[in-house]
């Protein structure tokens, strides 16, 4: 089955700063890479996702790439402010359009410090 | 939370009494999810539903069964409680395209 791994577990970064956060998965087959916000004692937000025609997409400050042939994806937060800081799930599925499941990474507590 | 609701958002059970987590939405998807989440492993997928009656396991579906008798009703039952279930549960439904949506969670606390 799939796999997916990410890194860091955790990242700090000055508020204003980037923030860059990678996951790599196994299955050639992924085609649809989601990413999801959580903040504490809430449910998994979902805040971008690519699907594997695709290259890049972004959306204001956020932004996520993929590169099919290194099996990694990646998301990037320009201009870090203070309501970035939460725990960040990738996700990957080769069911993209069916019924299966996500395989998510463990997660990259993102830290804003002011 | 894209329409969805859990019940119950809290339980504290004791070891062997059965449990029956339940997810509800308003917008008639046809797939919906549940998963667990606990430190250190992310979310993974327990079962999963593709329809009225249809439904299929994941990645970690041992001493979990649900049932779909209505499109709007996924329910999650752990037929006999045992402390390594003690976990956050979250079920998500499939709009019409790829995207996922999660409901608010259940802490189950298995003492």
């Amino acid at each position: 089955g799939e796999n997916v791994e990410q890194h860091p577990s955790t990242l700090s970064v000055q508020e204003g700063d980037s923030a860059v956060i990678k996951c790599t998965y196994s299955d050639s087959a992924s085609n649809y890479f989601p990413w999801y916000k959580q903040e504490l004692g809430k449910g998994p937000q979902l805040i971008i996702d690519i699907r594997s025609n695709v290259g890049e997409k972004k959306d204001q400050r956020i932004a996520v790439t993929l590169n099919k042939t290194a099996k990694h994806f990646s998301l990037h937060i320009t201009e870090t402010q203070p309501e970035d800081s939460a725990v960040y799930f990738c996700a990957a599925t080769s069911s993209g359009g069916g019924a299966d499941g996500l395989t998510f990474g463990k997660g990259t507590h993102l830290i804003i410090q002011p | 939370d894209a329409g969805i609701t859990q019940s119950p958002r809290h339980k504290v059970t004791e070891t062997g009494t059965p449990v029956t987590l339940r997810c509800h939405q308003t917008e008639n998807h046809r797939y919906m999810y549940w998963y667990r989440q606990d430190p250190g492993h992310g979310l993974r997928l327990i079962h999963y539903s593709y329809g009225v009656k249809d439904t299929d396991k994941g990645e970690v579906s041992d001493g979990y069964s649900v049932s779909r008798s209505k499109t709007e009703d996924f329910l999650l039952t752990l037929e006999s409680a045992t402390s390594s279930q003690t976990s956050v549960y979250f079920c998500a439904i499939k709009t019409g395209g790829y995207e996922q949506y999660f409901g608010p969670g259940t802490r189950l606390t298995v003492t």
